[in-house]
């Protein structure tokens, strides 16, 4: 079993490129999510989906886009990279958003994102 | 929104000795609180929760402590080993809102 899986592990970016960080999921999970971890500060959550084609905002979402069109695939979006925007960036998922019998998120590796 | 508190950022133990890492949260329908490990260049990987309806839960060495009246609960690990140096999260809520983190180093 796969899991959460995460690609590129590791980018350069030079300002304001653009890429996809991509995150695929093979537990039929609902719920998935994105998540930065800097130095300090936790995980804090960018976007979040409880289902294909619906997605919304978390708690840093500036400068950063997401589309759920199956239940497998969450890919991130960044279209205009900025220094600020260097972090290590993890997908979870879950297998219901609200029940409140299950509620354990299951990560990918990471991916470490250097913007220059 | 909710708002999560973990304590300490850093703590260095001997091994064999307990450690404890409290959290607290401010939303007080928050009902879920997990704990994360995360090893050096992995994911976090959820390592116990509880839940809103129970004061205390156990798995081998590891304990988690829930004060809903101060909206705080706490992570205990005991007999600490090397292999638990890690950083570990706390996190309350549906949306999982995380704690910063608390870096355990165990000592040989």
């Amino acid at each position: 079993n796969a899991g959460v899986t995460q690609t590129p592990k590791f980018q350069v970016l030079k300002t304001g490129q653009s890429m996809t960080l991509q995150c695929a999921q093979d537990m039929n999970h609902e719920y998935m999510s994105w998540y930065r971890q800097d130095p300090g500060m936790g995980l804090r959550l960018i976007h979040y989906s409880v289902g294909a084609g619906i997605t919304d905002q978390g708690e840093v979402p500036n400068g950063y886009n997401v589309s759920r069109s199956t239940t497998e695939d969450f890919p991130l979006r960044l279209l205009s990279a900025a220094p600020s925007q260097t972090s290590v960036y993890f997908c979870a998922s879950s297998r219901t958003a609200h029940t409140p019998g299950t509620g354990e998120l299951f990560f990918g590796e990471g991916s470490r994102l250097t913007v220059l | 929104g909710e708002n999560v508190e973990q304590h300490p950022s850093t703590l260095s133990v001997q091994e064999g000795d307990s450690a404890v890492i409290k959290c607290t949260y401010s939303d007080s329908a928050s009902n879920y609180f997990p704990w994360y490990k995360q090893e050096l260049g992995k994911g976090p990987q959820l390592i116990i929760d509880i839940r809103s309806n129970v004061g205390e839960k156990k798995d081998q060495r590891i304990a988690v402590t829930l004060n809903k009246t101060a909206k705080h609960f706490s992570l205990h690990i005991t007999e600490t080993q090397p292999e638990d140096s890690a950083v570990y999260f706390c996190a309350a809520k549906g949306d999982m809102r995380f704690g910063a983190g608390t870096r355990l180093t165990v000592k040989p």
